[in-house]
Order: structure tokens, then C-alpha cells, then sequence
């Protein structure tokens, strides 16, 4: 079993959805959850960090923890084609220079 | 935000030769780099962690002797490539943590290798 699952998609939605990007993972360990965006032969880009279970928004993006079931969340608010792009999942433990579990990404396609 | 540069986007060379990837943080000090690898539609793979001024420390099943990594200065680390093989095609991506933890870690743009 792999610390981090991650349905890999692809996902197609129409413009102005609501996408939702989940990950589960094995390890009780993690504390700190986030969430990368990466376009095509690009390097992964930031969207959100969380530490710990519950909710933080941010613009259209919502990350959404729950630890007690090891499952964590993306929430895409208004979905637009520029968000089309392979969405990552990534989780390490609390403290130091702790090694970064990734999920394999979802690739998420919005049709204009 | 933080910003890595990561240097050359892409790089096309013949088998045997070795070829050099730059990773430079540029507005902050990264004590600590890594180095990825990313096969298409699979995720990143941790190959080893850079830490300024002593030896990187590799991922197990990852040649040492094959990845030459060098983090000689807190903005600049560098993978060196020997002797490649098309097996070594690969797309490949640094990031850089600051001294205060992993929580965030920032990343360059990737390299896209093929060897010929």
C-alpha cells in the first residue's frame, strides 16, 4: 500500500464547477498537508498549506483535512480553464527537514 | 514568494557524456535543497537532500556515484549527471526549504534530460 494515494484522473468538468481533488494516506504520522499545482513540464507550484486537521480558504481554493480519517481535500470554487493542470498532494511529518511524501497527481482538465 | 531557478529547462546530449543542472534560490537562503525525479504520470521521486557545505544524502537505490551532488554555497546546488544513459531520460526537479523547516517548500522549473 502507498503511503498516499491519489486518483490520478484525468477529471474533466465545465468551466464555472466546483472540482474536488481528494488524497488519502496511511501515515498518522503527517502533520503538515499541501497542495501543488503543476503545469506540463513545469516545476510544482504552491497552492495551499495546512498544519493539522480542519479548513483554510484562500481565494476560490479551499483545503480541507480530516485526520481522523486520513483524508484530505481541494475544493476549486467557479473552476476556469486556466486551472487545467495536474494537481499534486504532498505531506510530511511535524518538524526538521522531514522527507515529503507526494500522491502521483490528478490531472484536471476545465472545458471552456 | 520564494523563488528557485532552475537551470537548463531542457538539455539534449549523446550517451556517455555528463551533463550539469543548476538549482539557485533566489531571495532566500536554502540550507537545505532536494532533487527530484518524475517519470510521466507518476509523482515526484526524491532522489536526495542537499544540505549546504556537507554531502547530500541519497535516497536508497539512487547511485551516488552516477548523481553527483553539490551545495556548495546557501543559494546554489548543483546535480551532475555522469555518464548518461537514455535511461537517465528523465525529467528532473530541485526545491529549496529555508533553515526554519520543511513545511514549504518551494521549486524550480524542472529540466527535461534526453540522452541520445
Amino acid at each position: 500500500q502507498k503511503e498516499v494515494e491519489q486518483d490520478p484522473g484525468p477529471l474533466s468538468v465545465p468551466e464555472g464547477a466546483i472540482v474536488s481533488l481528494n488524497c488519502t494516506y496511511s501515515n498518522s504520522a503527517f502533520q503538515y498537508f499541501m497542495w501543488y499545482r503543476q503545469y506540463s513540464r513545469k516545476g510544482p507550484e504552491l497552492l495551499m498549506y495546512t498544519y493539522s486537521s480542519g479548513n483554510k480558504e484562500d481565494g476560490r481554493f479551499t483545503a480541507q483535512v480530516d485526520k481522523s480519517s486520513k483524508y484530505i481535500s481541494l475544493f476549486i470554487r467557479d473552476s476556469q480553464p486556466s486551472d487545467s493542470a495536474t494537481y499534486l498532494c504532498a505531506m510530511n511529518s511535524a518538524g526538521g527537514y522531514q522527507k515529503v511524501t507526494f500522491g502521483t497527481g490528478t490531472k484536471l482538465q476545465v472545458i471552456p | 514568494g520564494a523563488v528557485v531557478s532552475q537551470h537548463p529547462s531542457w538539455v539534449i546530449c549523446k550517451s556517455g557524456t555528463s551533463v550539469k543542472i543548476e538549482c539557485r534560490s533566489l531571495d532566500f537562503q536554502a540550507t537545505t535543497m532536494f532533487w527530484y525525479r518524475q517519470f510521466p504520470k507518476q509523482s515526484l521521486m526524491l532522489m536526495a537532500t542537499s544540505n549546504e557545505g556537507s554531502k547530500a544524502t541519497y535516497e536508497q537505490g539512487v547511485e551516488k556515484d552516477k548523481f553527483l551532488i553539490n551545495h556548495a554555497s546557501l543559494t546554489l546546488s548543483t546535480l551532475t549527471v555522469t555518464s548518461a544513459h537514455p535511461e537517465d531520460s528523465s525529467f528532473y526537479i530541485c526545491s529549496a526549504t529555508t533553515f526554519q523547516g520543511s513545511e514549504k517548500l518551494f521549486f524550480g522549473s524542472g529540466t527535461q534530460l534526453s540522452v541520445l
